[in-house]
This record gives structure tokens, C-alpha cells and sequence, in this order.
């Protein structure tokens, strides 16, 4: 059984278009977490929710709008996509804030 | 900024213990040291995590000097499937983010 999930595991596009990347956790967790892994891997959390409630935003661009429709599920909204979006971006959970966290596959995005 | 220094890069054989430093000379006294690892193409995966005792659990150790300035996490009988970059990374236990730095990539040759 799959703990978090993403979808779509890759997602090539152009310059411009907007997309989404879906997460879900079946582990009960109250917390979720969006990364970003560059090209030289370093790996930057960019959002958190705990409870459906956003707790860590870390100078992202607007364009970033994550939206968690429930505990289980914190999706990722990119609008006008841009070159230097191209990245991994991975999920992940937790049962509370500061605990263990686990990680989805990652979704890589390349921006044409 | 990660909080932590650890080597680039190390080489262990297949079946031997591999042994993987981290300096961490600013912790302070509410902090852990966590350890993840990253197997190439998939999400980082918790590993060991300790306050001031050493920890042990079914992946590895955790041996944390006593100052609390440095740590080792060992693998007891690396396999190449432990090949893979380790991080180690320091927060409070209420940290509602990990810091990762470059971490430590770990190459188990046969």
C-alpha cells in the first residue's frame, strides 16, 4: 500500500500553461508538506499545512497556490509556468508538526 | 542554511559497516539530529533520530558525542541497496520543516 502518493509521477509542459500536482496520504497524518529538489538537488520545503490550515509558506512565488481540500490531501497549483520551475517536487506527511516525516515518489516537471 | 557539515562523498564495501560523520557545532540543547536518505529517483526516507543517547533501530545507529557536537550514523552491514546520498539534519522536535544541506552521497561497492 502506497503511504503518499503523487500524480503524475512526470509532467512536461510549455512556458506559460498552468498545472497541477496532486498529493494524497493514506497514513492519517495531520500535516503534509510540499518540497522542491533543483537541478542541483538541494531539496527546500516550500509549503506545510497541518489540519487543512497553512502553517509554512517559505517565500514562494505567487504562482505556487497549494490547496488541501481535506487532512489527506494537499495538492499543488502552478500557474504560468516558468524554465526555472523544472524540478522535482516531492510530498510529504506527518502525524503531527515536527514529527517524522514521510515522502512521496516526487513529480518531475520539466517546463519547455 | 543547513546547520549541519558532512563529507560530499564516501565509499564502503559491501558487508562492511559504513560509517557516515556529521558535524553539528551549533546545535543547541532542544535540538535532534535526524537522518534521512535519498535513493536515486525516490523521495527522501526517515532513517534514525536522536536527542543525546545513542539510538539504535532496524536501518542503523546513531552514535551522538557527548557534546553534542557531532554524530555518526552507522549502517551495520551496508548492501548496495544502501547505496545513496544521507542526510543529516538538525531541529527542534516541534521543527515544522527540515532543513536539508548537501549531504553525504554513500557509494557500497561490491
Amino acid at each position: 500500500d502506497t503511504a503518499v502518493s503523487q500524480t503524475p509521477k512526470y509532467l512536461v509542459t510549455q512556458m506559460g500553461n498552468d498545472k497541477s500536482i496532486k498529493c494524497e496520504q493514506n497514513l492519517g497524518h495531520d500535516t503534509m508538506y510540499w518540497y522542491k529538489q533543483d537541478s542541483k538537488k538541494f531539496l527546500k520545503i516550500m509549503f506545510s499545512y497541518n489540519n487543512k490550515e497553512l502553517i509554512i509558506n517559505e517565500t514562494v512565488p505567487n504562482r505556487f497556490s497549494p490547496k488541501s481540500p481535506d487532512k489527506a490531501h494537499l495538492n499543488l497549483h502552478i500557474n504560468s509556468l516558468e524554465l526555472g520551475d523544472s524540478a522535482v517536487y516531492f510530498c510529504a506527511s506527518s502525524q503531527n508538526r515536527g514529527e517524522t516525516q514521510y515522502f512521496g515518489p516526487g513529480t518531475r516537471l520539466l517546463v519547455l | 542554511d543547513a546547520k549541519t557539515t558532512q563529507p560530499p562523498s564516501m565509499d564502503c564495501a559491501e558487508g562492511r559497516a559504513a560509517n557516515l560523520p556529521c558535524n553539528h557545532s551549533t546545535i543547541s540543547g532542544n535540538e535532534y539530529v535526524y537522518w534521512y536518505r535519498q535513493i536515486h529517483s525516490q523521495g527522501p526516507q526517515y532513517i534514525i533520530h536522536g536527542l543525546k543517547n545513542n539510538e539504535t533501530n532496524e536501518m542503523a545507529s546513531l552514535i551522538i558525542t557527548e557534546d553534542r557536537k557531532s554524530s555518526t550514523l552507522i549502517l551495520p552491514h551496508a548492501t548496495l541497496r544502501d547505496t545513496a546520498v544521507y542526510y543529516c539534519i538538525v531541529g527542534d522536535q516541534g521543527a515544522q520543516k527540515l532543513v536539508f544541506g548537501q549531504g553525504t552521497r554513500l557509494t557500497i561497492n561490491p
